[in-house]
């Protein structure tokens, strides 16, 4: 699977665009992009998933760089209850290895 | 909405004493993976189900934990003689049978907290 590297943490207002970033420079051609986010004491919950192409979802859109080496997923009007961990996972989603996550915090 | 349920959705636990938990998967979903959660982590991948079978178990920690599915519905996943490290969120997740293995999105229990003393 892919190292991915995310911030640590982040924060957003209330209303604005998210746009968390990720770094997979060891992905491989056929390697999907995952984001998986996880509320305080729940199970970590899909978000979006891509291979080449941007993809939107009723959640979120999910950009990957033509080189494959990097996304951002973006939330277009967080609210409080974005607040979570996201996860980005490079890899096969037969064993998603997931990593620490960027904490994105949504202040009123 | 019949999502990944897992029992009991807490356990508090003396050290040396055995633990079962429960996962039942979507229904109709016939893969299935246990993964541990210590604090401040992500999720650690541990073991995982396709209909009974159990098709990769490196990653359980020890020879203390062991994972079944008899039926290929429910699964259990078991810790013997538990120690104050095993002290973690152990989460449940399940897939939908169809679409190519590395294109699917995974539904995860609540988990089941596990303390032990």
């Amino acid at each position: 699977d892919a190292k991915t590297t995310q911030p640590p943490s982040m924060d957003c207002a209330e209303g604005r665009a998210a746009n968390l970033p990720c770094n997979h420079s060891t992905i491989s051609g056929n390697e999907y992009v995952y984001w998986y986010r996880q509320i305080h004491s729940q199970g970590p919950q899909y978000i979006i998933h891509g291979l080449k192409n941007n993809e939107t979802n009723e959640m979120a859109s999910l950009i990957i760089t033509e080189d494959r080496k990097s996304s951002t997923l973006i939330l277009p009007h967080a609210t409080l209850r974005d607040t979570a961990v996201y996860y980005c996972i490079g890899g096969s989603n037969y064993k998603l290895t997931f990593g620490k996550g960027t904490l994105l915090t949504v202040n009123p | 909405d019949t999502g990944v349920s897992q029992d009991p959705r807490h356990k508090i636990t003396k050290r040396g004493q055995n633990v079962t938990f429960r996962c039942d998967p979507i229904s109709e979903h016939n893969r299935l993976y246990w993964y541990r959660q210590t604090l401040g982590q992500g999720p650690e991948f541990l073991t995982y189900f396709q209909n009974e079978a159990q098709l990769e178990k490196s990653r359980l920690l020890s020879d203390r934990f062991s994972a079944e599915r008899p039926k290929g519905s429910f699964s259990t996943l078991e810790i013997q003689r538990t120690e104050q490290g095993d002290s973690a969120m152990y989460l449940c997740a399940s897939r939908s049978a169809y679409g190519s293995l590395t294109n699917e999105k995974l539904f995860f229990g609540s988990g089941t907290q596990l303390s032990v003393l």
